[in-house]
């Protein structure tokens, strides 16, 4: 079975400043991992993705991710926040066992301030 | 090229009727993941369809199925519904080339269901 926590189900940031949200994994297989954002009344966009080409992942809107194996963590970044920002975020774990079926985080809400 | 789309986008239904959701996927696309998200429970996986056949099933009652079509089209259905039915249902699409579980899913807007 997979799991994926996020800690902090709503984070404040101020423009300008780093953005900093959690994810941590529990896989007992090779995972890949994903950030979808989610704006409101929409559906969810993808952020980035690590399938274990690369450990530092680069995606969409000035986001990357780090994966730390050891630490079963997959942390997402941002240099510096913008009010565009603003948006629930969710990581995702699957695995090739785990057939196409995503298991997601709870969530981070992000508020930024102006 | 056209993104997933759901119809309809807003739903109301009352407790004990029955009630159909419809996605396309991407052109292209032979995968259809179909996922429930509510405040309480979050998101959670329904089903996965492939080549018209369900492939993936996650842990919910049997009042829920779904099917595909021969054109990649999906539909999910609800009967007897309840009022912990009310949720954004989000359809999901991905390429699936190879049958691989790795494919990136890419979402549609969802359909909010509300059940009175």
């Amino acid at each position: 079975a997979q799991s994926v926590t996020q800690l902090g189900s709503h984070v404040s940031v101020s423009e300008g400043a780093l953005v900093l949200l959690r994810c941590n994994y529990s896989s007992s297989v090779p995972p890949y991992l994903f950030w979808y954002v989610q704006y409101p009344n929409q559906g969810l966009q993808l952020l980035l993705k690590y399938t274990s080409a690369a450990t530092l992942v680069k995606g969409i809107n000035g986001f990357e991710a780090e994966f730390k194996k050891s630490e079963t963590s997959f942390h997402l970044t941002k240099p510096s926040a913008h009010m565009s920002d603003a948006a629930e975020y969710f990581c995702a774990v699957t695995a090739v066992a785990a057939g196409n079926k995503l298991t997601f985080g709870g969530g981070t809400r992000v508020l930024v301030k102006p | 090229k056209a993104g997933v789309t759901q119809t309809p986008r807003y739903l109301i239904k009352t407790r004990g009727q029955q009630v159909t959701l419809s996605c396309s996927p991407i052109s292209g696309h032979r995968s259809v993941s179909w996922y429930q998200q509510t405040p309480g429970q979050g998101l959670q996986f329904l089903f996965e369809y492939f080549s018209e056949t369900q492939r993936n099933k996650g842990n919910f009652p049997g009042r829920f199925s779904g099917r595909q079509f021969s054109n990649s089209r999906s539909e999910m259905n609800v009967s007897t519904l309840e009022l912990g039915d009310s949720a954004l249902y989000l359809c999901a699409s991905s390429l699936a080339a190879s049958g691989g579980s790795t494919d990136t899913q890419y979402f549609g807007p969802g359909t909010r269901l509300t059940v009175l």
